[in-house]
């Protein structure tokens, strides 16, 4: 599809235990943003890459949290020792440039911590 | 992380009523963006804006970007069913930061 696609749309994992979750990018989308949405907020940012390189992760909320983007086109968040807490969906977006205007948005992966 | 403050958090309205909602900041933003999300779904752009005082619709939509660069509206004209969903506000630095939403719900 022409869209941003996300993989699984859904994971249920127990504490303790390690997940990824993919991004697809629109095609020769350069820039791509990871961001975590938990219920009843607005989506919060964790890293944003341009091209290979992580521009900024400062939204990163701790060292279980890495991403990386080998490539230049699909991403894949890694979450170690998931936490309760990690439960969230997270979305990804992707633009055509850095800091461009429109950032096209996956469905989001659903994570659930039990 | 940093949020935009935005109201109202939900809206109980009757088909064909006009919906108004706001964001302001603290932060000054070049850009302001409005974005619908529906259950399952990532937010859609609505609405960009790239310039103080800007006013630009799209359809029954409007959005204006406050003078000041820390505020902005979105206005919904003769709301309709397919209206339904939360509605965010996002200024732009090169990530986006969000408002927390304002739900919409049409009353039967």
């Amino acid at each position: 599809g022409a869209g941003v696609s996300q993989t699984p749309s859904n994971k249920v994992t127990e504490k303790g235990k390690y997940v990824e979750l993919r991004c697809d990018p629109i095609s020769g989308h350069t820039a791509l943003y990871w961001y975590r949405q938990s219920l009843g907020q607005g989506p919060e940012f964790l890293i944003y890459f341009q091209g290979t390189g992580a521009a900024d992760d400062s939204g990163l909320p701790n060292d279980r949290f890495f991403a990386v983007r080998p490539e230049g086109s699909v991403s894949t968040l890694k979450i170690q020792r998931t936490e309760r807490g990690d439960s969230a969906v997270y979305l990804c977006a992707s633009s055509l440039t850095e800091g461009g205007n429109e950032q096209f948005f996956g469905p989001g992966t659903r994570l659930t911590v039990l | 992380g940093q949020q935009l403050n935005q109201s109202p958090q939900s809206m109980f309205i009757q088909e064909g009523e006009d919906v108004s909602m706001n964001c302001t900041s603290s932060s000054i933003f070049n850009t302001w963006l409005w974005y619908k999300q529906e259950p399952g779904e990532g937010p859609v752009l609505l609405i960009a804006l790239y310039k103080a005082g800007e006013l630009t619709s799209n359809g029954r939509l409007t959005a204006q970007f406050g003078i000041t660069r820390k505020d902005s509206f979105l206005n919904i004209s003769a709301s309709i069913p397919s209206d339904v969903g939360i509605y965010f506000c996002a200024g732009l630095v090169y990530q986006l930061i969000w408002g927390a939403g304002t739900k919409l719900i049409i009353k039967p």
